[in-house]
């Protein structure tokens, strides 16, 4: 069974670009998860969409947005880019049973912004 | 403010020596603590989800416990394939009925053969 993935791997952008990240989740999985992880601080929940919905989000700024399309995967945007937004993004999948509570992680996408 | 402190940052064991990890937690109505293991360059991987005080799950030499203030993470005879990071994460419903999910920093686990 394939799992989570994302792309790109990696991303260098400058300040005041745009960025755009991926996710495509589990088959069978119709909720997907964002994720900021900066170096020294632990994960942060960005977003939560699930059947095309958004259902909850983060104390992040509006310039953090998304969508998830028909077919479940999912996209990050991230306005305005500042310095503080270099991370690793991560995206994780789970069916509607197990929500929160068992959630399936991708690789990440490495944001570096200069 | 919901808070999950994790301890120790680091933790250096020779393989064989079994120890435990601590994850201290400050939040309203819990409604699951999560374990994950994270290897370097990698998502988080799910191990384990507790509900209640006194719960306990067990995975090979992994095995989890719950309190009302904190989660164990006991390791039992160590491999060195058991190195990477372990991180806790709770969760509750906020005032609107939410989800909110809190994660910390993580302990780096190092297993010397």
């Amino acid at each position: 069974e394939a799992g989570v993935t994302q792309s790109p791997t990696h991303l260098i952008k400058t300040r005041g670009q745009q960025a755009t990240l991926r996710c495509s989740p589990i088959s069978g999985h119709t909720s997907v998860y964002w994720y900021q992880q900066a170096l020294g601080l632990g994960l942060q929940f960005l977003l939560w969409y699930d059947e095309g919905e958004e259902r909850n989000r983060g104390n992040f700024p509006p310039r953090f947005s998304g969508r998830q399309f028909p077919n479940y995967s999912s996209e990050l945007n991230v306005n305005a880019l500042e310095l503080e937004d270099s991370a690793l993004y991560l995206c994780a999948s789970s069916t509607p049973r197990q929500g929160f509570n068992e959630q399936f992680f991708g690789p990440g996408t490495r944001l570096t912004v200069l | 403010e919901d808070q999950v402190t994790q301890s120790p940052e680091a933790l250096r064991l020779q393989e064989g020596e079994s120890s435990s990890l601590n994850c201290s937690y400050t939040v309203s109505g819990l409604r699951g603590l999560f374990w994950y293991r994270q290897d370097p360059g990698k998502g988080p991987e799910f191990l384990f989800t507790l509900y209640s005080a006194g719960e306990e799950k067990e995975k090979e030499r992994l095995k989890a416990t719950l309190t009302k203030k904190e989660s164990f993470l006991h390791i039992t005879a160590p491999k060195p394939e058991d190195s990477a990071t372990y991180l806790c994460a709770v969760r509750r419903k906020n005032s609107g009925g939410y989800q909110k999910v809190t994660f910390g920093t993580g302990t780096k686990l190092q297993v010397i053969p």
